[in-house]
């Protein structure tokens, strides 16, 4: 149990185009979903806090308006990377919680952005 | 603020020896640590949390709230034991998880 899919798992895309990632919990519904962004050889930056049916919370330093997150169901959260530029390229991933009041998080397998 | 420190980027041990993955943290709250897995074009998954006291694949991780410091321990490693290893801050209000650097295990033959 407890499994959270994305789509796409890699995506190649031109400068100045948007690009949407799916995040999804498949047997479970999440209440809260988190998007978090690895750099080559580095730890996970948690970059939003998604919450169903209410507005994202933002790390600090991180663009809302360049990365939209939606969250409009209890078993799914896109993220969309606005008029993307090579150096958002990097490795994308959510991860769903199942209860609330707990921090045990479940990982989707990721999505690769390159930006060209 | 919260923060997780994983002073180890890189750790080589042999197969049967004993491995301990360092881990401290920084909080003025109550923590729920935990300690995650990757392994290689796998995705990131749960080892075990603290509150659990639980032992998975052989790993065991006490919290050591005098010093501040939740390390992974396992007796004899196994080749299949080499990963990427992220050890975890979170808080009881449930809101977010800080991860470490990261400490990249690799265990010979």
């Amino acid at each position: 149990g407890a499994v959270v899919s994305q789509h796409p798992s890699r995506v190649i895309c031109k400068s100045g185009t948007s690009v949407k990632i799916e995040c999804r919990s498949l047997d479970f519904q999440a209440t809260t979903m988190f998007w978090y962004r690895q750099f080559p050889k580095q730890s996970l930056m948690l970059m939003a806090t998604s919450n169903e049916g209410s507005k994202a919370t933002y790390e600090q330093g991180v663009e809302k308006d360049k990365f939209l997150i939606n969250h409009a169901s209890l078993t799914l959260s896109t993220l969309t990377v606005t008029s993307a530029h090579p150096e958002d390229s990097s490795f994308y991933i959510c991860s769903a919680r199942i209860l609330a009041g707990t921090d045990t998080q479940y990982f989707g397998p990721g999505t690769r952005l390159t930006v060209l | 603020a919260q923060r997780v420190t994983q002073p180890e980027k890189l750790l080589s041990v042999f197969k049967g020896a004993p491995v301990e993955l360092k881990c401290n943290y920084s909080y003025s709250g109550s923590p729920e640590l935990f300690w995650y897995v990757q392994y290689s074009r796998q995705r990131l998954q749960l080892l075990l949390r603290h509150i659990s006291r639980e032992s998975i694949k052989g790993f065991t991780a006490d919290l050591n709230k005098g010093e501040t410091s939740f390390h992974l321990k396992k007796p004899f490693a196994q080749e299949e034991d080499s990963a990427m290893y992220y050890c975890a801050l979170g808080t009881t209000s449930g809101s977010r998880l800080t991860f470490g650097e990261g400490t990249q295990l690799t265990v010979n033959p």
